[in-house]
């Protein structure tokens, strides 16, 4: 079963404008969150992270929000730029003794700018 | 700082050999994860090292195994092949300073095989 889930493979968004990501996750047990964006040929680039202790946290154009009781979250990029456009990945960690366990990832959403 | 490496880039074995991989992590860096990335199933945790150490291991068959070497740098072996193991192999490592878990990615090695 699915634990990390991004229900959309694609989206499409105007440049300038806002793009929203979305990520649901089934284990109550996660208690740390990343966003990674990936281009073809290329591992995964580390975006912006969140630990369940916030409900919010920023780094530029990026906004990672998570609801603990919806067990969702959301990834804000304001504005959106072409260089945007890649396969986002959200991930999901249960940390344990403070090591780093393995990471659970959604299958990825496509972000597509357009000019 | 140099981000972390792997190598080879590019393999294409034959079912019923077995394959190595490399990968070094960023420096100061001492946990090592290993994940595989296909088409179907996507990205998936395969193995985690620290201080020489497996720690964490995913839900993959005993032919897939690793090691880390005393500088940290770590290995994956696959035994065996088979078709289905053709994917995209990634080493991530971490610092696992205080707060800092966040896992940074090498560019993998496409393994194919025939």
């Amino acid at each position: 079963d699915q634990q990390v889930k991004q229900n959309s493979p694609s989206l499409s968004v105007q440049e300038g404008r806002i793009s929203i990501l979305n990520c649901d996750y089934t284990n109550s047990m996660f208690d740390y969150f990343l966003w990674y964006k990936k281009y073809p040929a290329e591992g995964p680039t580390f975006l912006i992270s969140i630990s369940s202790i916030k409900d919010k946290n920023e780094d530029g154009r990026f906004t990672v929000f998570l609801n603990k009781s919806a067990k969702h979250l959301s990834l804000h990029i304001v504005p959106s730029q072409p260089g945007d456009s890649a396969v986002y990945f959200c991930a999901a960690s249960a940390r344990t003794g403070g090591g780093a366990d393995g990471l659970t990832f959604g299958k990825g959403t496509h972000l597509i700018i357009q000019p | 700082k140099a981000g972390v490496t792997q190598t080879p880039r590019y393999l294409i074995k034959t079912r019923g050999q077995q394959v190595t991989l490399s990968c070094s992590p960023i420096s100061g860096h001492r946990s090592v994860s290993w994940y595989q990335q296909t088409p179907g199933q996507g990205l998936q945790f395969l193995f985690e090292y620290f201080s020489e150490t497996q720690r964490n291991k995913g839900n993959f068959p005993g032919r897939f195994s690793g090691r880390q070497f005393s500088n940290s740098r770590s290995e994956m072996n696959v035994s065996t092949l088979e078709l289905g193991d053709s994917a995209l192999y990634l080493c991530a490592s971490s610092s696992l300073r205080a707060g800092d878990y966040e896992q940074y990615f090498g560019p993998g090695t496409r393994l194919t095989v025939t």
